[in-house]
């Protein structure tokens, strides 16, 4: 079945550093998959980040950005300087029409911790 | 500002008891889910329902059913609850299933 693999956190990053949380997915439909970041930040429910629906194309949000890789099977999270407001639960997924119906399968999530 | 709405918050019950878990969204969408978040974080999906409609139903025990009154409403019902039910109980929805989903803050279960 479909699978999502992501970097274990936590993760820990001074404030202005750079970031990347890397994911890697497994997908059994033969079209490419839809791919997703969502984020849960403390106190609050899990939302959707950013999302690239298109083999090759990047999508970005609040700084952040990913680049959807067919050919790695890749979809790493990416932000050049990072603020402390950014801590967070980082959920990777995919959405993936199978035989049972368009389903969307999450990652583990990785908790950001940023240092002041 | 929310707009899926989960109740409880959290409940706390023994091995065998029944369970209710409520979910509406005022979002006006036509899909609703309800996810297992377990000790390990990893979040499964269990049902889906389009207008009302079941239509991913994944493997769960038969101890699970959902139940849906009208679009806005999909709630969860566990008979006779086991240790193992013991996690996090996220209520999603979307406007169509191909859409971003919204998620509501969850129902924390716990099993003694």
């Amino acid at each position: 079945g479909d699978s999502v693999t992501q970097t274990e956190g936590p993760v820990t990053v001074s404030e202005s550093e750079s970031l990347i949380i890397n994911c890697t997915y497994s997908a059994t439909s033969i079209a490419y998959p839809n791919l997703f970041w969502y984020v849960r930040y403390p106190g609050e429910g899990l939302q959707l980040l950013l999302k690239v629906i298109t083999a090759g194309q990047k999508g970005s949000s609040r700084g952040f950005e990913a680049t959807y890789n067919k050919e790695t099977t890749s979809f790493h999270l990416q932000k050049a300087s990072v603020q402390e407001s950014d801590s967070a639960v980082y959920y990777c997924a995919l959405g993936d029409l199978g035989t049972g119906g368009y389903k969307v399968v999450f990652g583990s999530g990785t908790r950001l911790l940023v240092s002041p | 500002e929310t707009a899926v709405f989960q109740t409880p918050n959290y409940h706390v019950t023994q091995v065998g008891n029944e369970v209710s878990f409520n979910c509406k969204q005022t979002l006006g969408h036509d899909t609703m889910y309800w996810y297992k978040q377990d000790s390990k974080k990893l979040l499964k999906i269990m049902f889906s329902y389009n207008n009302k409609q079941l239509i991913v139903n994944e493997t769960v025990p038969r101890r699970f059913s959902p139940q849906s009154s009208d679009k806005a409403h999909l709630n969860l019902r566990i008979k006779s609850v086991e240790p193992e039910d013991s996690a996090v109980y996220l209520c999603a929805s979307s406007r169509t299933v191909y859409a971003e989903q919204f998620f509501g803050p969850g129902t924390r279960l716990t099993v003694l």
